[in-house]
């Protein structure tokens, strides 16, 4: 039984457009949201969080935005550059931190 | 600027033997995770330490697997008898008591064959 899920395993933006990850949860138990960047052969990287009381957060050129009702989080990164290229993941955090499957971005010059 | 550290980052073993891993976290930082991440999966969590105790290694497969931090600073990870299946990247993280956000190391990538 998954709890966090991203449903598209992969992305495809043109460099200087906006790139929209989305992640979709199901325990209502969460109360904080964390999106993770990971490069090939490293480990994740912390991109940007939000608090279940927030329904958005900003951080440069990232955004993270929060949809409680729906049980939904997205990624905004506009705008897009090529070294975004690389595997997001979402997490969320109730007693433990568990993460969705991963949706790899690439971004194209 | 500080980081997890992470040895060794390849491991190759033949199955039925055993395998360890070691994991510094950054400094200050109470609490320790494992995570083993197989690929096209996320990481899973294995194992979470506050200082040098166990607060959760409900993943854990303790029939082959087990963790220790000692002096509640750095960790081990064992795997004995390895088996094919456990083939995967482990990687440990750490974050201050409290804080949601895990940094992690550059993780170690095992193959048993």
């Amino acid at each position: 039984d998954q709890q966090v899920k991203q449903n598209s395993p992969s992305l495809s933006v043109q460099e200087g457009r906006i790139s929209i990850l989305n992640c979709d949860y199901t325990n209502s138990m969460f109360d904080y949201f964390l999106w993770y960047k990971k490069y090939p052969a490293e480990g994740p990287t912390f991109l940007i969080s939000i608090s279940s009381i927030k329904d958005k957060n900003e951080d440069g050129r990232f955004t993270v935005f929060l949809n409680k009702s729906a049980k939904h989080l997205s990624l905004h990164i506009v705008p897009s550059q090529p070294g975004d290229s690389a595997v997001y993941f979402c997490a969320a955090s109730a007693e433990k931190l568990v993460f969705g499957k991963g949706t790899k971005l690439t971004v194209n010059p | 600027e500080a980081e997890v550290a992470q040895s060794p980052r390849y491991k190759i073993t033949e199955k039925s033997q055993a395998v360890a891993f070691w994991c510094d976290p950054i400094s200050g930082h109470a609490t320790l995770y494992w995570y083993r991440q197989i690929l096209g999966q996320g990481p899973e969590l294995l194992v979470q330490f506050q200082d040098e105790s166990v607060v959760d290694d409900s993943q854990l497969p303790k029939d082959r697997f087990s963790a220790e931090r000692l002096k509640g600073v750095d960790s081990t990870l064992k795997i004995q008898p390895a088996e094919l299946g456990d083939s995967a990247m482990y990687l440990c993280a750490s974050s201050s008591t409290g804080v949601y956000e895990a940094f992690f190391g550059q993780g170690t990538r095992l193959t048993v064959v």
